[in-house]
């Protein structure tokens, strides 16, 4: 299995909009509703910010929010702050042979 | 409040073994799959392996199958990963992570997780 397809980075200036896009196939992101999102700063444990495709996981802010369109799933965050910098993984259901994929990972700056 | 704490981890030479547990609290442990998520130092997240809530189903990634067994004790809320056969590229750092959903199977997505173990392979 082949880990889905991330932007390597992306920036933003605070208050503005970035998404972030993770693509894969019709065999985990096009087919599944398990798509999660997490967050990493550096030296801590990931955090999820958004499962099944679109759903706000309590205490996570708003401004994040989810989609996905075919194959390819999409992490948005509006109202940037300095602190959603950080690295953001998504992860796909993709069968029971091999349930779980992560993508390459995003490295948000914001500027 | 649910927590999860690795143990286990250490420097270990190429070929070895070691066994890693993850104490799980605050949740009904045998209701949830679990899981073990691998990230190798400066790299991404990567799927190791899982198991559903009464342990009957286990789940492996492709680079490890064979090597690593995944098992869990309900009775004592621990999850577990014996890992042989070590590899310079299994050198990272393992977290447990709690499944969404008590589902049988789970959903793998992951709600809460460890602060991880780091296994270093290194002769």
């Amino acid at each position: 299995q082949s880990a889905l397809t991330q932007p390597r980075s992306v920036s933003g200036s605070p208050g503005q909009s970035v998404t972030i896009s993770c693509t894969g196939t019709s065999s985990d992101v096009g087919t599944y509703n398990y798509v999660s999102w997490y967050q990493q700063h550096p030296g801590e444990a990931p955090k999820v910010v958004i499962y099944d495709v679109s759903k706000l996981p309590s205490g996570v802010p708003d401004r994040f929010s989810g989609s996905k369109s075919g194959n390819t799933a999409s992490l948005t965050i509006s109202g940037l702050q300095a602190e959603d910098e950080a690295d953001y993984y998504c992860c796909s259901y993709a069968g029971s042979y091999f349930p779980a994929i992560f993508g390459g990972g995003t490295k948000l700056t914001v500027l | 409040e649910v927590q999860l704490v690795e143990s286990g981890g250490g420097l270990v030479q190429p070929g070895g073994s070691l066994t890693l547990s993850c104490a799980a609290s605050g949740f009904t442990f045998s209701s949830y799959a679990m899981t073990w998520v691998r990230q190798a130092p400066g790299r991404g997240l990567e799927w190791v392996s899982g198991i559903s809530g009464s342990g009957a189903g286990t789940y492996y990634a492709d680079s490890v199958r064979g090597r690593f067994t995944i098992s869990r004790d309900n009775s004592k809320d621990t999850l577990y990963l014996e890992v042989n056969g070590l590899r310079a590229e299994d050198t990272a750092m393992y977290f447990c992570a709690k499944d969404f959903y008590d589902y049988v199977w789970g959903s793998f997505q992951f709600d809460y997780w460890g602060q991880g173990t780091l296994v270093t392979v290194s002769s």
